[in-house]
């Protein structure tokens, strides 16, 4: 049984650039959640997608956009790269989404912005 | 800003000895749950507990639950050097939010 599977696993970006990272969740689950983790901190709460819509999105800019597919895999798009957005990104998925049950966690995408 | 806040944020003990944890939190919640995370790896789930609830076990973890003091504590017993991680305390507010909230985690190291 698969679990939560991310790609790419490390990623070098420039200033400016865009990037668009991959999430497959746990087989039977139809949510995906993404957040950001810096380096030292816990993770941050990007956005969260259920029946491929987002359903809530945490405080972050525009620039950051998702989708989800009818497989329910989800692809985190972020635009116009700024060297503060240099942190792991983590996608978690689970069945229904809501925050009073347990979330199963990818390994993440290290991403650095030179 | 992040809703939990955990103490201490490093802690260094030898193996077999037990390893305490604190979680301070700011709103109220509907749950709590701790996660670890080995060095470069995601986050596993640990435990959940409830509002209504107090105290859980899970092997050799053991969860307290204060909604008076809005704390929680993770207690490891007989810690190995598997247990050798980041851990992090996380809220969830009611049936209808979907976020996690999450503290800046304690890192633990055992020493074999």
């Amino acid at each position: 049984d698969a679990g939560v599977t991310q790609s790419p696993t490390h990623l070098i970006k420039t200033r400016g650039q865009q990037v668009t990272l991959r999430c497959s969740p746990k087989s039977g689950h139809d949510t995906v959640s993404w957040y950001q983790q810096a380096l030292g901190q816990g993770p941050q709460f990007i956005f969260q997608y259920y029946e491929e819509e987002e359903r809530q999105r945490g405080n972050f800019p525009d620039r950051f956009s998702g989708h989800q597919f009818p497989n329910y895999s989800s692809e985190l798009n972020v635009n116009a790269l700024l060297l503060g957005d240099s942190a792991l990104y983590l996608c978690a998925s689970s069945l229904w989404g809501r925050a009073n049950q347990p979330q199963h966690f990818g390994d993440g995408t290290r991403l650095s912005i030179l | 800003s992040q809703q939990g806040e955990e103490d201490p944020q490093a802690l260094s003990i030898q193996e077999g000895e037990n390893a305490t944890m604190n979680c301070s939190y700011k709103t109220s919640i509907n749950n709590l749950q701790w996660y670890r995370q080995n060095s470069g790896r995601g986050l596993v789930h640990l435990i959940l507990i409830r509002s209504n609830e107090r105290e859980k076990h899970s092997g050799r973890l053991r969860v307290t639950l204060d909604t008076s003091k809005k704390s929680s504590s993770l207690l490891i017993t007989a810690s190995r050097a598997a247990d050798t991680a980041s851990y992090f305390c996380a809220t969830g507010w009611g049936s209808n939010d979907y976020k996690l909230s999450f503290g800046a985690g304690t890192t633990v190291t055992v020493r074999a």
